[in-house]
């Protein structure tokens, strides 16, 4: 039972080079979350998906796409590089938004992204 | 200031020792999430709170509503226990998490 995979695992950038950050989960969640965790201060939402086809902007959005063709996968894509961008990416799934019920968020190891 | 506050910081203690680690936050809330993250940096579940304590093995938690606090208690702790333990909140409003900046554990053996 694999959860949420995230690939890869680290990575370094050139600033403005971009790339994509993977996630997969095989629990047939609707909701996929993906946040970022920088030096010192609490994971912050980037983007977050309430099932396949449907995004959001979360609170911190800005230099990021994501996109959700399929339940299981919600990739993250980084374009034009900078360095405000290093730091530590965990992505997330759900069974729900916690409305109807209180199952935990279910996390990636997270991928760790320096950009140089 | 933060809508999610957690103390002590950073927290060493001898093996054995009983630790608490605490959680306030400001926000109504729907549900409290208790978060362990190992060096390693990946982040596991330990308790998913809206009312009471749950108890799971050495491990803890307790919520107050009426007092927006949560407290995380370890027993006869152990260097395994070795992380840092983040607190997040749901949002009633906005079923949106809101993470506290976490505890960093050291037991020492």
């Amino acid at each position: 039972n694999a959860g949420v995979t995230q690939t890869p695992k680290f990575r370094i950038l050139k600033i403005g080079q971009s790339m994509t950050l993977q996630c997969t989960q095989d629990m047939n969640h609707n909701y996929m979350y993906w946040y970022r965790q920088d030096p010192g201060m609490g994971l912050k939402l980037i983007y977050y998906s309430v099932g396949a086809g449907i995004t959001d902007k979360g609170e911190v959005p800005n230099g990021y796409n994501v996109s959700r063709s399929t339940t299981e996968d919600f990739p993250l894509r980084l374009e034009l590089a900078a360095p405000s961008q290093t730091s530590v990416y965990f992505c997330a799934s759900s069974y729900d938004d916690g409305a109807y019920s209180n199952q935990p968020q279910h996390f990636g190891d997270g991928t760790r992204l320096s950009i140089l | 200031k933060n809508e999610v506050e957690q103390s002590p910081q950073n927290l060493t203690a001898q093996e054995g020792e009983f630790i608490t680690i605490n959680c306030s936050y400001s926000v109504g809330i729907s549900a409290l999430h208790w978060l362990q993250q190992h060096p390693g940096g990946g982040i596991v579940s330990l308790f998913m709170l809206s009312s009471g304590k749950k108890k799971h093995g050495r491990l803890i938690a307790t919520i107050n509503i009426q007092e927006k606090h949560s407290s995380l208690h370890i027993t006869a702790s152990h260097p395994r226990d070795s992380a840092v333990y983040i607190c997040a909140v749901r949002n009633s409003g906005t079923y949106k998490y809101i993470f506290g900046t976490g505890t960093r554990l050291k037991v020492l053996a």
